[in-house]
């Protein structure tokens, strides 16, 4: 089955700084690429996610950079703002989204004012 | 997108009794559901694939006479957690597949006391 790996587990920044999380996984079959961002007590919230016939995708300060050869896509975000602070995790998957996604550990931001 | 519902959010109950949590695709027909299990601090993990008119596929480690799903029908899944334990006591989050990501529930925040 997917093995998923995510790093840092925790992660603070000064405002205005950018963070990047790294996410690896080992199921060649996997070619959905999500990124979840979730609040204390809520669902997760899908920020970015990007397909294995695209390499990078951005949305304003937010990007996503995928490798498929070695195996892990990476969440980049810019210009951090404090309300940027939560847990994010990556979930990759097969069938372009349809299929079960398995989560990583999740990565603890803090973005201090 | 779609909109997903769970019902209840929240329940407390006593050890050994059964709980039942639902989960409604209210715009989305849903041959598939996904069920996920989330405890303090930690990642959601996949407990179970609920499919519509036929028996759910369990991931490993699940007990399938413990957590019972029932999809009857394209708007509906239900998780039942017979025999409640404390242990038991998490954060239950469903999804539904939609055509270019899924779409999570709520939550249930189920106390076994």
């Amino acid at each position: 089955g997917e093995n998923v790996e995510q790093h840092p587990s925790t992660l603070s920044v000064q405002e205005g700084d950018s963070a990047v999380i790294k996410c690896t996984y080992s199921d060649s079959a996997s070619n959905y690429f999500p990124w979840y961002k979730q609040e204390l007590g809520k669902r997760p919230q899908l920020i970015i996610d990007i397909r294995s016939n695209v390499g990078e995708k951005k949305d304003q300060r937010i990007a996503v950079t995928l490798n498929k050869t070695a195996k892990h896509f990476s969440l980049h975000i810019t210009e951090t703002q404090p309300e940027d602070s939560a847990v994010y995790f990556c979930a990759p998957g097969s069938g372009g989204g349809y299929n079960k996604l398995i989560f990583g550990a999740g990565t603890r931001l803090a973005v201090h004012p | 997108g779609a909109v997903v519902s769970q019902h209840p959010s929240r329940v407390i109950c006593k050890s050994g009794t059964s709980v039942k949590i639902e989960c409604r695709s209210l715009d989305f027909q849903a041959t598939t559901m996904f069920w996920y299990r989330q405890f303090p601090k930690q990642s959601l993990m996949l407990m179970a694939t609920s499919n519509e008119g036929s028996k759910a596929t369990y991931e490993q480690g699940v007990e399938k006479d413990k957590f019972l799903i029932n999809h009857a029908s394209l708007t509906l899944s239900t998780l039942t957690v017979t025999s409640a334990h404390p242990e038991d006591s998490s954060f239950y989050i469903c999804s539904v597949p939609g055509v270019n990501e899924q779409f999570f529930g709520p939550g249930t925040r189920l106390t076994v006391l």
